[in-house]
């Protein structure tokens, strides 16, 4: 069975710092990945999302994040984070093979910038 | 493009009533949608898979005469939330994928049902 770990339920930034949360999951084949970002009452909206081939991929926003498959991570980075993106993050893992394009989600990170 | 809509974005409805959630692709055409359930502060679970012209599929727990699902076109999933119970209270996201390529899934702005 797939799964996705958010171990950090909740970070506090300053704006212009740099971000870092992390995704560890859990998939029997080659897993294809994502990030979502949610803002209160809203629905989801892709950031990134890796397929195959390079490891970093860059996404919307400034956001970027890396595949590494020897520690099952796809952790997302930003390098200066802005007050717009306090928000919920969601990583995701899936296939997109007929009905198994559903997707597992974590359990959320939810950011906090303050200025 | 892959505009993925959803209506109503909110709803309030009495105890025992039933409600109908729509989830339409505005650009493009989907076979399969993806209806998930949110509670507040937890993060997404899948509810079933709406398959165009067939029978919808359930996730292990979720009572499919309650949540009744209706996939009629390429571009159009209902969710009927039947004879609503104040446990039925949640924020509803449902998803499509384009079936041409490998495009990822695409979500609309979600449901916020309120049962009195």
């Amino acid at each position: 069975a797939q799964s996705v770990t958010q171990p950090d339920i909740h970070i506090t930034v300053s704006e212009g710092a740099s971000l870092e949360l992390r995704c560890n999951y859990s998939y029997g084949a080659t897993p294809y990945l994502f990030w979502y970002v949610q803002s209160p009452g809203q629905g989801l909206q892709l950031l990134l999302k890796y397929f195959s081939g390079d490891t970093l991929v860059q996404g919307i926003k400034g956001f970027e994040a890396e595949f590494k498959r020897s520690q099952s991570s796809f952790n997302l980075r930003k390098p200066s984070v802005h007050w717009s993106d306090a928000a919920e993050y969601f990583c995701a893992v899936g296939a997109l093979a007929g009905t198994a394009s559903k997707l597992t989600f974590g359990t959320g990170t939810r950011l906090q910038v303050t200025l | 493009g892959a505009v993925v809509s959803q209506h109503p974005s909110w709803v309030i409805c009495k105890s025992g009533t039933s409600v109908k959630i729509e989830c339409r692709s505005l650009d493009f055409q989907a076979t399969t949608m993806f209806w998930y359930r949110q509670f507040p502060k937890q993060s997404l679970m899948l509810m079933a898979t709406s398959n165009e012209g067939s029978k919808a599929t359930y996730e292990q727990g979720v009572e499919k005469d309650k949540f009744l699902i209706n996939h009629a076109s390429l571009t159009l999933s209902t969710l009927t939330v039947t004879s609503a119970h104040p446990e039925d209270s949640s924020f509803y996201i449902c998803s499509a994928r384009r079936v041409q390529d490998n495009s990822p899934l695409h979500f609309g702005n979600g449901t916020r049902l309120t049962v009195t």
